[in-house]
């Protein structure tokens, strides 16, 4: 069946220090792809998406490219801040018509001063 | 406009007593979707309704959990005779229309606890 799979945390950096999450996926048909992210005691916000093969989404410094080839969303963002601190899903939307989502388990990132 | 409303926020209960979540999508969403996140794990989709139909609900549990959104009122999912394997996060979303292209909201979550 379809699947996420993130790598693990916890994932810490300096701020201003470059970030990587990686998220490779298995599906069937052609998925679109999320990343949400839920700060704590929070629900989850929805950071970017990619809808088709080679999409590019971003949104507040962060960026993830749809690659087809290797099934990856890998999240990145050139720059972090202690405000990012936060755990960090990758997602993908069935295909079938509606918004089910399969969530990966979630990558904790901290961010020092 | 407010956003998807969940209540309560925090629920504790006693093992085999009844659990009620509410969840009022935001206006003019007519697409529910609740989701269970256990302790340090992603979220696992439950049950999709739209109003007054559940469409899919191949995540519930067989036994002890329903799910409904009637026609007036929010949305409620219920689990009956909650034992400590039940303790989790459970998050409502809604969107206005279906399709992959549609961005769903999530609600704060209830945090579920069974002592």
């Amino acid at each position: 069946g379809d699947s996420v799979t993130q790598m693990e945390g916890p994932v810490t950096l300096s701020e201003e220090a470059f970030l990587t999450i990686n998220c490779t996926y298995t599906a069937t048909g052609y998925p679109s792809l999320f990343w949400y992210v839920q700060y704590p005691g929070e629900g989850l916000q929805l950071l970017l998406k990619a809808t088709k093969a080679d999409d590019k989404g971003s949104n507040k410094g962060f960026e993830a490219t749809y690659r087809k080839e290797t099934t990856s969303f890998h999240l990145e963002k050139g720059s972090v801040q202690v405000s990012d601190s936060a755990v960090y899903f990758c997602a993908l939307s069935v295909s079938g018509g509606y918004n089910k989502l399969i969530f990966g388990a979630g990558t904790r990132l901290a961010v020092h001063p | 406009n407010a956003g998807v409303m969940q209540n309560p926020r925090h629920l504790v209960r006693r093992r085999g007593q009844e659990a009620r979540l509410r969840c009022s999508p935001m206006k003019g969403h007519s697409h529910v979707y609740w989701y269970r996140q256990l302790p340090e794990e992603g979220l696992k989709f439950m049950v999709y309704l739209q109003k007054e139909n559940i469409i899919d609900e191949s995540g519930m549990p067989k036994e002890r959990f329903s799910a409904e959104f009637p026609k007036e009122g929010p949305s409620i999912l219920r689990i009956q005779q909650v034992v400590r394997g039940d303790s989790a996060a459970y998050f409502c979303a809604s969107s206005p229309e279906t399709g992959m292209n549609t961005e769903a909201f999530f609600g704060q979550g209830t945090r579920l606890t069974v002592v």
